[in-house]
């Protein structure tokens, strides 16, 4: 059974940083491109980031790129996403999700960036 | 960046109404488009890709149509645990995008 459980969401200062974590359970996850999704508050889906199966290609919204990196260890079947120069728009919640076509959906982490 | 735009945004219907929602990419998109649910307060779970097939398990009163710019999502029989939320997004190139969502509810 696919299980993707994220970690590392809390409550930021504005400017501050924050590294999200995904551990990837039930599948060949090396073999797999994997991909980061946000919902705000009572808002819609937002596609943030996708890394390659190896972790050489990386793609992101550009309301994130340059502020937040995409990353994975695939020796630990984990998922990380740094998050840097965080704004109050950036409050939402981020789930890991599986594959560059949108498979499935982790429960998501919460990520607040208020003072 | 591809624009989606799904219509309605919102609507009401009643158990056992056809149900259709439209999703609109602002370039071809060719077939790379997938469906998503939201129950309140759930996880998105998908229910179609590349258009038309449906993901396993997912009731066959889903499906799905189109192929360029303009997509449908048809539910041929509303049921109860069909109120939701619905999302389209394109998985054609990247940035993805998805559509604003359409709220199905109670009549």
């Amino acid at each position: 059974e696919v299980q993707l459980v994220e970690s590392g969401g809390g409550l930021v200062q504005p400017g501050g940083s924050l590294r999200l974590s995904c551990a990837a359970f039930g599948f060949t996850f090396s073999t797999f491109e994997m991909t980061w999704v946000r919902q705000a508050p009572g808002k819609g889906l937002e596609w943030v980031s996708y890394i390659s199966p190896n972790g050489d290609i990386m793609h992101y919204a550009n309301f994130v790129r340059g502020r937040f990196t995409v990353s994975r260890d695939n020796t630990q079947n984990e998922l990380y996403l740094q998050m840097n120069s965080l704004r109050a728009e950036d409050t939402a919640v981020y789930h890991c999700v599986k594959g560059s076509w949108v498979d499935f959906f982790g429960q998501g982490t919460l990520v607040t960036v208020s003072s | 960046d591809i624009q989606m735009t799904q219509s309605p945004s919102a609507m009401s219907a009643s158990v056992g109404d056809r149900v259709t929602i439209t999703c609109r990419a602002s370039q071809d998109i060719n077939i790379f488009l997938g469906w998503f649910q939201q129950e309140p307060g759930k996880v998105p779970k998908r229910l179609i890709y590349a258009a038309s097939t449906l993901e396993g398990g997912v009731p066959s009163r889903f499906s799905g149509s189109g192929s360029g710019t303009e997509f449908t999502l048809t539910i041929s029989s509303l049921q109860p645990e069909d109120f939701a939320t619905y999302y389209c997004l394109q998985h054609y190139t990247y940035p993805r995008t998805f559509g604003q969502g359409t709220k199905v509810d109670i009549k």
